[in-house]
């Protein structure tokens, strides 16, 4: 059982590149989550979704596209990279609306 | 922005001291949570607190919450090196799906 897997775990890109960062869960959990970590600024929801084929609109969108094809799947998109989006991104999923998160260990990303 | 904040930033303590730290949050809540995150790693569900409840424990973990004050503590007793970490406060309001995380404490435990 492996919860939460993220990939890749560390990518450099150059600016105006793009890219996908994939989430799988083996959980069966209706809702999943992308926040962005950067120091001092605590975890920062990008997109978020609640079953397969939805998507919606977190704290922070700009610049990224999500998609949820499969329940188990979901997929961040950067279309055209910028260095405001060096950060570490983590993917999270739950079972219940409010109940606790399962995470990834994150995806490092460094944009030049 | 909705992210709460904790207090202190950070939290050096001696090993089998107690550990406290603060959140302070902006909205009506459901629940509030708190995480674990070890350098490099995910973060890792601690515990839960509803909204109705004013405390609540899990092993060495005490959770209390003050939904008037908008702030809950977390208190670890008896702390081990293996509890050095960042920890972080997380709200789920009472109507949405979104998840609002605190900045964090980082908390190092000196053997």
């Amino acid at each position: 059982n492996a919860g939460v897997t993220q990939t890749p775990k560390f990518r450099v890109l150059k600016t105006g590149q793009s890219m996908t960062l994939l989430c799988a869960q083996d959980m069966n959990h209706e809702y999943m989550y992308w926040y962005r970590q950067d120091p001092g600024m605590g975890l920062r929801l990008i997109h978020y979704s609640v079953g397969e084929g939805t998507t919606a609109k977190g704290e922070v969108p700009d610049g990224y596209n999500v998609s949820r094809l499969k329940k188990q799947n979901f997929l961040l998109g950067l279309e055209s990279a910028a260095p405001s989006q060096t950060s570490v991104y983590f993917c999270a999923s739950r079972l219940v609306p409010r109940g606790p998160q399962h995470f990834g260990d994150g995806t490092r990303l460094s944009i030049l | 922005s909705q992210q709460g904040e904790e207090d202190p930033q950070a939290l050096s303590i001696q090993e089998g001291e107690n550990a406290t730290m603060n959140c302070s949050y902006k909205t009506s809540i459901n629940n509030l949570q708190w995480y674990r995150q070890n350098s490099g790693r995910g973060l890792v569900h601690l515990i839960l607190i509803r909204s109705n409840e004013r405390e609540k424990h899990s092993g060495r973990l005490r959770v209390t919450l003050d939904t008037s004050k908008k702030s809950s503590s977390l208190l670890i007793t008896a702390s081990r090196a293996a509890d050095t970490a960042s920890y972080f406060c997380a709200t789920s309001p009472n109507t949405g799906n979104q998840f609002y995380f605190g900045t964090g404490t980082s908390l190092t435990v000196i053997p």
